[in-house]
């Protein structure tokens, strides 16, 4: 069956350092993948969005990979802050009528 | 503010109770989805609707029923609640076409004793 596999211990950084987060997906081939923010009692927030056939996309201190013969994509947060701690979701998918498939998340604490 | 509203923010039912969980955009969104979100598990499917009128299963439907008869509404109605589904429920919304993003309400935490 398909699988997403996100760190599920939390992943301390120091701020103003680069944040990398990991998502693996088996058992699939998405087209796409979503990346969301999630704070505590919250509904995700829709972050960034990178299509196969993009290697890298970027939106400000954002960066997201997308590695298809690895099955993984990598979200880097460079000069991490504080404010940036937050749980952070992945969502492969195939295509564009599609249902999303969701990671656990993987929770970020920016330590001051 | 436009985006998705989602009612009640908490609920207790007792097992057997049914209720309607509440669900409007005013996006003029046409994909509409709801989530249910326990600990350490990612988001799951339970329903979804691609526009007004029509809806479909999504992972973990049983339990669960929906309507979509406007655009804007997606009310997600449990039948006969049961302890297993006290969770985190969320609904989102899209607009039609690739490369969208889901926008998200702020979810209602349900607790069935």
């Amino acid at each position: 069956s398909q699988k997403i596999e996100q760190n599920s211990e939390a992943l301390n950084i120091q701020e103003g350092k680069t944040a990398t987060l990991t998502c693996n997906y088996t058992n699939y081939s998405p087209a796409y993948l979503q990346w969301y923010r999630q704070d505590p009692g919250r509904g995700p927030v829709f972050l960034l969005l990178i299509r196969e056939n993009e290697k890298e996309k970027r939106k400000e201190r954002l960066k997201v990979t997308f590695d298809t013969t690895l099955k993984q994509s990598l979200f880097h947060i460079t000069a991490s802050q504080p404010a940036d701690s937050a749980t952070y979701l992945c969502a492969p998918h195939k295509d564009s009528n599609y249902q999303l498939i969701w990671g656990a998340g993987t929770k970020l604490i920016i330590k001051p | 503010n436009a985006g998705v509203t989602q009612t009640p923010k908490f609920q207790v039912l007792k097992t057997g109770q049914s209720m309607t969980l509440q669900c409007a955009q005013d996006m003029n969104h046409e994909y509409m989805s709801w989530y249910r979100q326990d600990p350490g598990m990612g988001l799951r499917l339970i329903h979804y609707s691609v526009g007004a009128g029509i809806t479909d299963q999504g992972e973990v439907p049983n339990g669960y029923n929906v309507s979509r008869s406007t655009t804007e509404d997606f009310p997600l109605r449990l039948l006969s609640a049961a302890p297993s589904q006290t969770s985190v429920y969320f609904c989102a919304s899209r607009a039609a076409g690739g490369g969208v993003g889901y926008t998200f309400g702020s979810g209602t935490r349900l607790t069935v004793v």
